[in-house]
């Protein structure tokens, strides 16, 4: 059974750091594309950021490259995000969703997701 | 970037009713297009993928169409476990992967 995972989440201040990370199992992980998806209190879903199973590919959205940073390691089936100089903007539940498998797909697999509130 | 542009934002339906969400896109993505089902405090749920292919798992009274920049969304007869927000999803293009804002179905 494919299984994510997330933690990390919590209360930051604007400006603040947080590390949040998503334990996968139940596939190889090694060989997906994963993602950050968040989504705002009341609002819809936003992609954040992907990387590939290698970490060849990182992509991410207008509204947290340079302040965000996404990397896995597939030894520990870990799937992390760096968040640095927080937003009131970026508190949102933040999911982690596995792509299914090949080149250019539809998440197939979400975590439960971890809150992320941003406020002095 | 890709503009994702749904109708309506809300819709109210019964249950037994034919209801039919549609996904704009501002260029064409062929037919890499998905769609989700969101229920409060849940994850969303993957139930069409390639505009018209089915997830496994997911009921038949579910459907989908379109390809280039128009697709749509149908549930053919409304069950009560179907009242939830609906996302579309280009995946195109490696970046941005764009969600449509959500529909929220409700009941009448």
């Amino acid at each position: 059974e494919v299984l994510l995972v997330e933690s990390g989440g919590g209360p930051v201040k604007p400006g603040g750091s947080l590390r949040l990370s998503c334990a996968a199992s139940g596939f190889t992980f090694s060989t997906f594309t994963m993602n950050w998806v968040r989504q705002a209190p009341g609002k819809g879903l936003e992609w954040v950021s992907s990387i590939s199973g290698s970490s060849s590919y990182i992509f991410y959205a207008d509204s947290v490259r340079g302040r965000f940073t996404i990397s896995r390691d597939n030894a520990k089936n870990s799937l992390y995000l760096q968040m640095k100089n927080l937003r009131a903007e970026d508190a949102a539940v933040y999911y982690c969703a596995r792509e299914a498998f090949g080149d250019l797909n539809p998440f197939d697999f979400w975590g439960q997701g971890t809150l992320v509130t941003v406020s002095s | 970037d890709i503009q994702m542009t749904q109708s309506p934002s809300t819709l109210s339906a019964s249950v037994g009713d034919r209801v039919t969400i549609t996904c704009r896109v501002s260029q064409s993505v062929n037919s890499w297009l998905a769609w989700y089902q969101q229920k409060p405090g849940k994850a969303p749920k993957l139930l069409i993928y390639k505009a018209s292919t089915l997830e496994s798992g997911v009921p038949s009274r579910f459907s989908g169409s379109g390809s280039g920049t128009e697709f749509t969304l149908t549930i053919s007869s409304l069950q009560p476990d179907d009242f939830a927000t609906y996302y579309c999803q280009q995946y195109n293009t490696y970046s941005p992967r764009t969600f449509g804002q959500g529909t929220k179905l409700e009941i009448k």
